[in-house]
């Protein structure tokens, strides 16, 4: 069936970049949206992105889309302890139009 | 301002007992979901809805009950037959096909 995985955790300090990675398994993926959740809280979209497109960016954020490996990755450019949080990783399939999430990974930003 | 509202934000229930999650949204969505979060997991699917007085069973959907009587409400009931229901419940709202998720602030279920 569909699958979507993520790294459970990962270390950086502040100023430094972030990339948090991500594979799916569904080639029908056509959208590929990253979240963000901050403890006790729900899930905040930070950006998305479309099947035709390789890269998106948003001030800080890049995202980076290979769809031939079904790889996306988000990066954090000049990380912040207030970055700290649980990014998901979520695959829609145009097919079947459900939302697959993955495991979510945790960032932990040191000062 | 428009935005989803769940309540209560925490939850405590004896075991046996059926206990209703409340999910509110006032941005005129046609979609409505029901994810359930356990630690180190990903989100997992419990119902949806897609239009008023219409839904479907998601991935987990066992032990659990819905419903769409209005386009701003989808209550989450769960009930006696779920066997672990202590997790994070967390809804959702979308305007339908490609268009992104909106979610709520969650509810922490306990059930002791």
């Amino acid at each position: 069936g569909e699958d979507v995985e993520q790294s459970l955790f990962l270390s950086v300090r502040e100023g430094d970049s972030s990339v948090i990675n991500c594979t799916y398994t569904d080639s029908s993926s056509t959208y590929l949206y990253w979240y963000k959740q901050e403890p006790g809280a729900g899930l905040q979209l930070l950006t998305y992105i479309f099947s035709n497109m390789d890269m998106k960016q948003d001030q800080r954020l890049t995202v980076l889309l290979n769809k031939k490996d079904k790889h996306l990755s988000l990066r954090i450019a000049d990380t912040q302890t207030g970055d700290s949080a649980i990014y998901f990783c979520a695959a829609g399939s145009s097919n079947t139009g459900k939302l697959i999430f993955g495991q979510g990974t945790t960032l932990q930003v040191k000062p | 301002d428009g935005g989803i509202t769940q309540s209560p934000k925490y939850l405590f229930r004896k075991e046996g007992q059926n206990v209703t999650l409340s999910c509110e949204q006032n941005l005129n969505h046609d979609a409505m979901y029901w994810y359930r979060q356990d630690p180190g997991q990903g989100l997992r699917l419990i119902y949806y809805s897609q239009i008023v007085n219409d839904f479907q069973k998601g991935d987990i959907a066992e032990g659990y009950s819905v419903s769409r009587e209005m386009k701003e409400s989808f209550p989450l009931t769960v009930t006696s037959a779920q066997k672990n229901p202590t997790a994070f419940y967390l809804c959702a709202s979308s305007i339908g096909g490609r268009s992104p998720l909106h979610f709520g602030n969650g509810t922490r279920l306990t059930v002791t």
